[in-house]
């Protein structure tokens, strides 16, 4: 039972344009939630979270939207750069931070072309 | 400001062996937890440690076991290795109240042959 999804397994957008990446949870309990970046042969790197007492999270080229009542939650990357091309993991957590276990989906791998 | 370390980088052990993996935590946190990473899969959640205690534990047999050290370092050991035990094993460092960010080491890769 996969309590945090990532239906798409890979995006490709152009360099510049806005990359959306989709997640989806299912159990109601999570509160916390928080998008990390991987690249082959080095752990996850954090990126951004969200408090569920929020509905968007903004960071630099990074932001989060978090739509509780659906259950959805989205990182939009603009402008994409080459550089972003990477496996992006979506995680949550129930106890209101990033403290305690992290539930995470499959990824997606996103590509970023010149 | 050093992060999340971990050693080894890579190892290879034999079926029915013991393995011990190690993680310095980042610094100025107390908290850490290790994730398995099978291949395309997202990190599952092994256990974690606070106050060299075990705080939580993911749907994980016994075989896994760890340590916390009073310097927040941790130590995960794995016995009787199986070959579906081959992964990336993540360490991950955070606070234990009030943290919003977990870091990640960048991981062990085992493999059982």
């Amino acid at each position: 039972d996969q309590q945090v999804k990532q239906n798409s397994p890979s995006l490709s957008v152009q360099e510049g344009r806005i990359s959306i990446l989709n997640c989806d949870y299912t159990n109601s309990m999570f509160d916390y939630f928080l998008w990390y970046k991987k690249y082959p042969a080095e752990g996850p790197t954090f990126l951004i979270s969200i408090s569920s007492i929020k509905d968007k999270n903004e960071d630099g080229r990074f932001t989060v939207f978090l739509n509780k009542s659906a259950k959805h939650l989205s990182l939009h990357i603009v402008p994409s750069q080459p550089g972003d091309s990477a496996v992006y993991f979506c995680a949550a957590s129930a106890l209101g931070g990033a403290n305690s276990k992290l539930t995470f989906g499959k990824g997606i791998t996103l590509s970023v072309r010149p | 400001d050093a992060g999340v370390t971990q050693s080894p980088t890579h190892l290879i052990k034999t079926r029915g062996q013991q393995v011990t993996l190690r993680c310095s935590p980042k610094s100025g946190h107390d908290t850490v937890s290790w994730y398995q990473q099978a291949l395309g899969q997202g990190p599952q959640f092994i256990f974690q440690y606070y106050e060299e205690e075990e705080r939580q534990r993911g749907n994980f047999p016994d075989r896994f076991s760890g340590h916390q050290f009073p310097n927040y370092s941790s130590e995960l050991n794995v016995n009787a290795l199986l070959l579906g035990d081959s992964a990336l094993y993540l360490c991950a460092s955070s606070l234990y109240t009030g943290g919003t960010e977990a870091f990640f080491g960048q991981g062990t890769r085992l493999t059982v042959v």
